[in-house]
């Protein structure tokens, strides 16, 4: 079976630019979340969605990120403008119902913001 | 709000030898479920062990076990015959039984070096 995928693996550009990061969760999965890795914070979520539909979106930074998930099998986060500070890798996992079953995790984007 | 702390940044075990992981955590909820997470060089996110707070009996897995101790809110990972594959970053991690807050809390994380 897939795992979750994401893309871009890296991710290179100029601050003030848009940045689209992808996921696509594990088919049959309908929990799926975005977190962030830094040195400084460690892994941190970002927001998570329930059958397509945000629950937690409190660890949003602010308003220039926006997540969304047009359907089942797909979702996005979006940065714009983006900054040097939102350099990290960003993490997207997905997970089978609520409970007890473990978030299986994509490789990941490392985003750097020059 | 629940926390999970790691307080041993970095450990080291010769190869072939058990090597155990601290995690404490702080939460007042009675139901919840626990998790340990590896992060090798490839940075990949794998799950190694999880426990549901409900049972008693501690979890393992081929050559990883948790000692786990619920009144203490301690959670913590036993590799028995460590390998060099098993180098890498440690995450412990929360999970919330509550609806829409099933989110995981990490700990910051513990390195592991396997001395050959």
């Amino acid at each position: 079976d897939a795992g979750v995928i994401q893309s871009p693996r890296h991710e290179v550009t100029e601050m003030g630019q848009e940045v689209t990061l992808r996921c696509k969760p594990i088919s049959g999965h309908n929990s799926l979340f975005w977190y962030r890795q830094t040195m400084m914070r460690g892994l941190e979520l970002l927001i998570y969605f329930n059958n397509n539909v945000p629950i937690d979106d409190s660890g949003m930074p602010e308003d220039r990120f926006s997540a969304k998930m047009p359907n089942a099998s797909f979702s996005t986060l979006k940065i714009q403008p983006s900054e040097p500070r939102d350099s990290a890798v960003y993490f997207c996992a997905s997970s089978r119902g609520a409970g007890n079953q473990p978030q299986h995790f994509g490789d990941g984007t490392r985003l750097s913001i020059l | 709000a629940q926390t999970v702390t790691q307080s041993q940044p970095e450990m080291s075990v010769q190869e072939a030898e058990t090597v155990t992981l601290s995690c404490t955590y702080d939460t007042s909820e009675s139901d919840y479920y626990l998790f340990w997470y590896k992060q090798p060089p490839s940075r990949q996110m794998i799950l190694v062990i999880r426990q549901e707070a409900y049972k008693q009996q501690n979890a393992t897995e081929n050559r990883f076990s948790v000692n786990f101790q619920k009144a203490a809110k301690s959670f913590s990972l036993k590799i028995s015959d460590s390998q060099l594959g098993d180098a890498a970053m440690y995450f412990c991690a929360y999970r919330s039984v509550v609806l829409g807050a099933q989110k995981l809390v990490f700990g910051q994380g513990t390195r592991l070096t396997i001395n050959p």
